[in-house]
């Protein structure tokens, strides 16, 4: 079975755009969350979306926002792009919402560098 | 709120070494929780997880104990291999999200 899909693999922006990371959970898993792992640090949670709606959010900025679609698969969004901004963006599935037991299966990443 | 606090890296051993990361946590009502491993260029593996006081969770060779009177759950293995070699994140899961340690890198030579 596929695991937990992200693309692109790596990007570069300009301070001031706008990206867009895309990320299909593991089939049947309709929860789908998002981190940023800034480089020498672990992951920090940004959001979860359960069944499409946000269940979630960690303390990010406005810029940071996120969807998720009728397949499960979501989209994070950062709109004015800062030189912090720089990270590697892991997305998680799992089965259902909330944390419990229920283990989190990590996608590859999408490393961000904003110059 | 929910904090993990785990040693500090970098640690380097020999084959066929001990190895032990400690771990602590913070966090309000009955957390689960994981040690993820990271290997360079990679995304996060579930290492091992434990859901209640008490508990062992165990793979690879890996072991940790969650022990609630002492809010730690420190991960161990008898005989490291150079394929061990990456960054482990130790973590606890309390209702939609995960918090994570600072992860702690550790490199085992030939």
């Amino acid at each position: 079975d596929a695991g937990v899909t992200q693309s692109p693999t790596h990007l570069i922006k300009t301070r001031g755009q706008h990206v867009t990371l895309r990320c299909s959970p593991i089939s049947g898993h309709k929860s789908v969350s998002w981190y940023q792992q800034v480089l020498g640090q672990g992951p920090q949670f940004i959001f979860q979306y359960y069944e499409k709606e946000e269940r979630g959010r960690g303390n990010f900025p406005d810029r940071f926002s996120a969807r998720q679609f009728p397949n499960y698969s979501s989209e994070l969004n950062v709109n004015a792009l800062l030189l912090g901004d720089s990270a590697l963006y892991l997305c998680a599935s799992s089965p259902l919402a909330g944390g419990g037991s229920y283990e989190q299966y990590f996608g590859p990443g999408t490393r961000l560098t904003v110059t | 709120g929910d904090s993990v606090t785990q040693m500090e890296g970098p640690v380097t051993l020999s084959e066929e070494a001990f190895l032990t990361i400690n771990c602590t946590y913070t966090a309000t009502g009955y957390p689960s929780l994981f040690w993820y491993v990271q290997y360079p260029g990679e995304g996060l593996q579930l290492l091992l997880k434990a859901t209640k006081a008490d508990d062992k969770g165990s793979n690879k060779g890996f072991e940790a104990t969650y022990r609630k009177e002492t809010t730690s759950f420190h991960l161990e293995k008898g005989s490291v291999q150079v394929s061990d070699s990456a960054v482990y994140f130790c973590a606890l899961s309390h209702d939609y999200k995960l918090s994570f340690g600072a992860g702690t890198t550790v490199t085992v030579r030939a």
